[in-house]
């Protein structure tokens, strides 16, 4: 079962930011949050991923509080294309553990 | 970033046949693919771990001896839907570690769809 918790669906205004809520209030110490999205018909993407420090690149921002039970993923600007199913997923960095996919949150990015 | 492809992008054939799917990692060595199926408007299901040279590990609920996985070389692995019925129409994913073991993230490929008549 999926260590996360996501809301179903959001909306955002194209050039707007998109802030995506997760809630992982069970994360061991070796978990790191990984962001994934799925545009429609088409794998899953790598977005970001981080242990307890707030990270970003070139797709967007992660930020996860101290507590490390709950992270934000940003997207800055967010464009029509950005319309996806969002997933957070918490796993160990190393080792060969698989992804745990939840239902996540479908964004949808309104002109 | 590391490249994981699939073949077929879709397939669609009769029940009772049996239909292959590819996945391929392009640019870097996987000892380890795993393997989901996703029906419409739900989320990835994990089907299946996939080992080279070795035998693959199934999720509970998943057969086996429907769905066989081969991992022959570091570079690919199949999935073989044998005896396909309607039921088994999905959306069928791969994925792989990337190259770099520091990183951690895993690539997908671009899906398979599988229409069964």
């Amino acid at each position: 079962d999926a260590k996360t918790t996501q809301p179903p669906s959001m909306d955002c205004a194209e050039g707007r930011a998109a802030n995506l809520p997760c809630n992982h209030s069970t994360i061991s110490g070796n978990e790191y949050v990984y962001w994934y999205r799925q545009i429609h018909s088409q794998g899953p993407q790598y977005i970001i991923h981080g242990l307890k420090n707030n990270e970003t690149n070139e797709m967007a921002s992660l930020i996860i509080t101290e507590d490390r039970k709950s992270s934000t993923l940003i997207l800055p600007h967010a464009t029509l294309r950005d319309t996806a199913v969002y997933y957070c997923i918490v796993r160990p960095l190393s080792g060969n553990t698989p992804l745990v996919f939840g239902k996540g949150t479908r964004l949808s990015v309104i002109a | 970033g590391a490249v994981v492809s699939q073949h077929p992008s879709w397939v669609i054939c009769k029940s009772g046949t049996s239909v292959k799917i590819e996945c391929r990692s392009l640019d870097f060595q996987a000892t380890t693919m795993f393997w989901y199926r996703q029906f419409p408007k739900q989320s990835l299901m994990l089907m299946a771990t996939s080992n080279e040279g070795s035998k693959a590990t199934y999720e509970q609920g998943v057969e086996k001896d429907k769905f066989l996985i081969n991992h022959a070389s570091l570079t690919l692995s199949t999935l073989t839907v044998t005896s396909a019925h309607p039921e088994d129409s999905s959306f069928y994913i791969c994925s792989a570690r990337g190259g770099s073991s520091l990183t951690g993230e895993l690539f997908f490929g671009e899906g398979s769809r599988l229409t069964v008549l």
